[in-house]
């Protein structure tokens, strides 16, 4: 089964530092990897995807992932974290049928 | 583009009463809609699977009848929650994915649903 685990719970960053969402995944065959975020109250919104191509990824709102299949992680990061980005970020791994699998999730919290 | 709306976004009832949540894609063609739950400060939780035309499937420990999913049409599919309970209470998310893009599923902004 395909499956993602974040190991953190809470990242809790300075704004202006860089900010790091640690994902690693196990799957068979090729991994399909996402990253959503969600604010309060709301869905989840589309940050970037890894399905195949160059192992840095670049997505929405400055934020971009790596790719490393020999340590099996999928990490996000931002270079410089803005208190906006304070949110719940998911990383998730699609299966075959177009399933979704979600970590369980790590609260960002960028003070100022 | 890619837009899918869920109505209502809040939802208060009775124990024992049904509630009903829409889950539309506005500008695509959903041939595939998802629903998942949520509990307060932990991940999503995949419900069932709904193809336009067939019936639901639901993963397991999911019990059918008591969540009834419709998808009627290429654009809309329902979740019914049926005598529901206070246990019941939860953000639901549905999730699309058709014509615009079939790497990527597109997520309504969820539903509160809270049962007194």
């Amino acid at each position: 089964a395909q499956s993602v685990a974040q190991p953190e719970d809470q990242v809790n960053v300075a704004e202006g530092n860089p900010l790091t969402v640690k994902c690693t995944y196990s799957v068979s065959g090729n991994p399909y990897l996402f990253w959503y975020v969600q604010y309060p109250n709301r869905g989840l919104q589309f940050l970037l995807k890894y399905i195949t191509g160059d192992n840095l990824v670049k997505g929405s709102y400055g934020f971009e992932a790596e790719f490393n299949k020999s340590q099996t992680s999928f990490h996000l990061k931002k270079p410089s974290a803005l208190v906006s980005d304070s949110a719940l970020y998911f990383c998730a791994v699609r299966d075959n049928d177009y399933k979704l699998s979600f970590g369980a999730g790590t609260t960002v919290t960028v003070r100022a | 583009g890619a837009v899918v709306s869920q109505h209502p976004s809040r939802v208060i009832c009775k124990s024992g009463t049904s509630v009903k949540i829409e889950c539309r894609s506005l500008d695509f063609q959903a041939t595939t809609m998802f629903w998942y739950r949520q509990f307060p400060k932990q991940s999503l939780m995949l419900m069932a699977t709904s193809n336009e035309g067939s019936k639901a499937t639901y993963e397991q420990g999911v019990e059918k009848d008591k969540f009834l999913i419709n998808h009627a049409s290429l654009t809309l599919s329902t979740l019914t929650v049926t005598s529901a309970h206070p246990e019941d209470s939860s953000f639901y998310i549905c999730s699309a994915y058709g014509t615009l893009s079939y790497n990527e599923q597109f997520f309504g902004p969820g539903t509160r649903l809270t049962v007194l």
